[in-house]
């Protein structure tokens, strides 16, 4: 079993629609969590980072941590075209521990 | 712009060649990991070095080797190349050790032929 599970897509939705990405892992020590955007081809760019529990919200995009359950959401709101793309989650258990990756959702917005 | 630089972009080669990759991190960051991403596939984690020092090693080849140079870019040398190292190449970097937030540079792309 991977450390962090995150189901590679991909995932149709119509533009306007909320998306809910998510991620499970297994190691209770995790205690920050990221969100990552890659579009085709490019590099992945951060999109949120939260520490602990709790939700945090960044214009469209809303994180969300679940620690007694080990899951993770990321919510786009209002989704676009323009946000169709590949999310990759990805956690650690403090400042000197490596980031675990999830395989990445890929994510297609229709018009 | 992440701040993290990759030379060059596109990369060309044979079977057997050797090439290297060149990464510049973001100013002040003192960690540089290299990843692997193949056609439609996740990150792989190579290896990361943190001010000059290697730090943690992923599923890097035994063919591929890595450093970090005192001016803290680095490079990632890839030899006896196969086919199947075809791939983007990123370099991401982060201000410490690990475990914070890394920016990733616009990736290498490497054709084996």
């Amino acid at each position: 079993q991977k450390e962090v599970e995150q189901d590679p897509g991909p995932l149709s939705v119509p533009e306007g629609a909320i998306v809910s990405l998510n991620c499970t892992y297994s190691n209770s020590a995790f205690q920050y969590f990221m969100w990552y955007r890659q579009y085709s081809r490019k590099g992945p760019e951060l999109l949120m980072y939260t520490y602990s529990s709790g939700n945090k919200e960044d214009g469209r995009f809303t994180a969300q941590v679940d620690k007694s359950s080990k899951y993770i959401s990321l919510f786009i709101r209002d989704s676009q075209p323009s946000d169709s793309a590949t999310y990759l989650c990805a956690m650690s258990e403090n400042s000197n521990y490596q980031l675990i990756w999830g395989a990445g959702t890929k994510l297609i917005i229709k018009p | 712009d992440s701040g993290v630089t990759q030379t060059p972009k596109h990369l060309i080669t044979a079977t057997g060649q050797r090439v290297t990759l060149r990464c510049s991190p973001r100013s002040g960051d003192l960690s540089v990991y290299w990843y692997q991403q193949s056609l439609d596939q996740g990150l792989q984690f190579l290896i990361q070095y943190y001010n000059g020092e290697e730090r943690a090693k992923g599923n890097i080849l035994e063919r591929f080797s890595a450093q970090q140079f005192p001016d803290l870019h680095s490079e990632l040398n890839l030899s006896s190349l196969e086919l199947g190292d075809s791939a983007l190449y990123f370099c991401a970097s982060s201000a410490r050790r690990g475990g914070e937030t890394q920016y990733f540079g616009p990736g290498t792309r490497l054709l084996v032929l």
